[in-house]
């Protein structure tokens, strides 16, 4: 069973059109969740980590939320430079690995 | 400042054959972390160094493996090489415990034939 699950796994925007990826995990004990951003051929590019249900952290048209199952990052007026696959990962107490999700794949056309 | 380097870009191997991918981290980080990311699969976490010890390692076999040494870069090694290796190989590294998050480097791409 995948501890981390991201929905959906595409979604294609048209430019302005605002929208929401869903990040759902079972931990036992969550030390931190993290956003990234992943171009194609390139590493993944960190963008926030979230600690505790109820936090929420922005970045230009990105706005990252957190409850005790699941976390969300909603994209407002995108462009199509936002183009990319943003990817989820939990840090669970008993570790410093992140465990990954697969990932959403962010297609915004003009 | 210089982000986290790896090096090669690309190797081609051929199966059987060993592989060695390095890695060195930003200037202060001494945790490193390696993951595999293969097509459809996502990011599978593969080992951890932290002060030159291996501290964790995910669930891969024993032909993965690798060393941290003392200025804190690191190599992994892939031994008999299967088709199914090819992948790209991220190395990340941090401060110690790293809670506030890995920063990537761009990765070797591996390709098994």
């Amino acid at each position: 069973e995948d501890q981390v699950t991201q929905s959906p796994e595409a979604l294609r925007l048209q430019e302005g059109e605002s929208s929401s990826l869903n990040c759902s995990y079972t931990v036992s004990g969550l030390r931190g969740l993290f956003w990234y951003r992943q171009d194609p051929g390139k590493g993944p590019e960190f963008l926030f980590t979230l600690y505790s249900a109820g936090e929420e952290k922005e970045k230009e048209r990105l706005k990252a939320t957190l409850t005790k199952k699941e976390s969300f990052l909603h994209i407002t007026a995108p462009k199509p430079e936002d183009s990319a696959t943003y990817l989820c990962a939990v840090q669970e107490y008993s570790g410093y690995a992140l465990n990954f999700g697969k990932g959403t794949s962010l297609l915004v056309t003009p | 400042e210089a982000g986290v380097t790896q090096s090669p870009t690309h190797l081609i191997k051929t199966r059987g054959q060993q592989a060695t991918l390095r890695c060195s981290p930003i200037s202060g980080h001494t945790s490193v972390y390696w993951y595999q990311q293969a097509l459809g699969l996502g990011l599978q976490f593969l080992l951890w160094y932290d002060e030159g010890e291996e501290r964790n390692r995910g669930n891969f076999p024993p032909r993965f493996s690798g060393r941290q040494f003392p200025n804190y870069s690191s190599e992994l090694n892939v031994n008999a090489l299967e088709l199914e290796d090819s992948a790209l190989y991220l190395c990340a590294s941090s401060l110690p415990r790293g809670a506030i998050g890995y920063t990537f480097g761009s990765g070797t791409r591996l390709t098994v034939v």
